[in-house]
């Protein structure tokens, strides 16, 4: 079992609707939390993080942990089209320094 | 602050050719990683380097060395390419108390022909 699994989508919208993203994990040792927006032809750039269970909030984004299932969602409220890029869940692995990234789903929103 | 830099922005090889992608960073972070990516296949971690002096192997280490020259320059050489390792390449660095938080590059795209 993959230590990350992530829906590749892709995932089509259109503008105003709420997105939901979704990954699951494995390892029940893990605490830290990422999601990285990464948009066509250029490098991933954290969104969002966060090390407990619960929802943490950042504008129109919403990340949600649930430990006891080991899913990890990003909501985005009133999606926009530049919105459309590929997310990409990370986890912080056995190490302080290593990150596992899921696969990234491609979003899209259109106007 | 440029942040992340690296060069080339492309490159093409021929099987069997060497080169070394180039990386650095001017935010003064002690944590530096090299991934690549591919399709299908997500981000995946080849080396890092937790500080200066220090490297170590990641997910997919086979066929490339590393070089971390000093704080700010982390390089990745391929000695004898191989079409398996047609890919985008990206430098990324963290500060080493948050090693959750890296900034990546815009990356290398590289064809192995």
């Amino acid at each position: 079992q993959k230590e990350v699994e992530q829906d590749p989508g892709p995932l089509s919208v259109p503008e105003g609707a709420i997105v939901s993203l979704n990954c699951t994990y494995s390892n029940s040792a893990f605490q830290y939390f990422m999601w990285y927006r990464q948009y066509s032809r250029k490098g991933p750039e954290l969104l969002m993080y966060t090390y407990s269970s619960g929802n943490k909030e950042d504008g129109r984004f919403t990340a949600q942990v649930d430990k006891s299932s080991k899913y990890i969602s990003l909501f985005i409220r009133d999606s926009q089209p530049s919105d459309s890029a590929t997310y990409l869940c990370a986890i912080r692995g056995g190490s302080n320094y290593k990150l596992t990234f899921g696969k990234g789903t491609l979003l899209t929103v259109n106007p | 602050n440029a942040g992340v830099t690296q060069t080339p922005k492309f490159q093409v090889l021929k099987t069997g050719q060497s080169m070394t992608l180039q990386c650095a960073q001017d935010m003064n972070h002690n944590s530096m990683y090299w991934y690549r990516q591919d399709p299908g296949m997500g981000l995946r971690l080849i080396y890092y380097s937790a500080s200066e002096g220090t490297t170590d192997k990641g997910e997919v280490p086979n066929g490339y060395n590393v070089s971390r020259l000093n704080k700010r320059e982390f390089s990745l050489r391929l000695e004898s390419a191989a079409p398996s390792q047609t890919s985008v390449y990206f430098c990324a660095s963290s500060d080493g108390g948050r090693a959750w938080e890296q900034y990546f590059g815009p990356g290398t795209r590289l064809t192995v022909t």
